[in-house]
């Protein structure tokens, strides 16, 4: 049962444009999510988080939309650079504050970025 | 602050044969996460602890994997005897106290290839 789906295995975008990634759940008990960036031959680096009590984050160029009713968040790159070039995975934790909480990924979504 | 220390980098076995790997969790942290990816696939959740005792450990494969952390600090993961699909990479991770608002900080990971 995967309760995070990345449908898209691979973006491919121009240097300069908007990078889109998506995400989507399944259970509704999550209520933390998170985005990671995956280099190779390095382990997943923290991007952004969103609390499910926003619908909004922003850090820099990096912007993470939650849309609850539809179980769908989105992570925003404006302007997408070389250097963004990764797999990105979504997370997602059940809950926020108590100890003990832990993540679900999706399965990730190359992203390349095109001089 | 150092990071999450993780040996080996690199791992060769047949199948049959034993493996362990290592980890140094970030000083202070006491919620530690060893994770399996699968290439292709998202990081899946194995085993976690919270200082040297185990939280979760609904989806290790007990008959062949086994994990410790002794004194709430080092990890050790072992599989015995390994099995062609255990060929992934394994990544631990730490957390401040496992609340997921402070994000998780992963190590680079360990590639094991059973042959």
């Amino acid at each position: 049962d995967q309760q995070v789906k990345q449908n898209s295995p691979s973006l491919s975008v121009q240097e300069g444009r908007i990078s889109i990634l998506n995400c989507d759940y399944t259970n509704s008990m999550f209520d933390y999510f998170l985005w990671y960036k995956k280099y190779p031959a390095e382990g997943p680096t923290f991007l952004i988080s969103i609390s499910s009590i926003k619908d909004k984050n922003e850090d820099g160029r990096f912007t993470v939309f939650l849309n609850k009713s539809a179980k769908h968040l989105s992570l925003h790159i404006v302007p997408s650079q070389p250097g963004d070039s990764a797999v990105y995975f979504c997370a997602a934790s059940e809950v926020e504050e108590t100890s003990g909480s832990r993540l679900t990924f999706g399965e990730g979504t190359q992203l390349t970025v095109n001089p | 602050e150092a990071g999450v220390a993780q040996s080996p980098r690199y791992k060769i076995i047949e199948k049959r044969q034993s493996v362990a790997f290592w980890c140094n969790p970030i000083s202070g942290h006491a919620t530690l996460y060893w994770y399996q990816q699968i290439l292709g696939q998202g990081p899946k959740l194995l085993i976690q602890f919270q200082n040297n005792g185990v939280v979760d450990d609904s989806q290790l494969p007990k008959d062949r994997f086994s994990a410790e952390r002794l004194k709430g600090v080092d990890s050790t993961l072992k599989i015995q005897p390994a099995k062609l699909e255990d060929s992934a990479v394994y990544l631990c991770a730490s957390s401040l106290d496992g609340r997921a608002v402070y994000g998780y900080t992963f190590g680079s990971g360990t590639r094991l290839t059973v042959v």
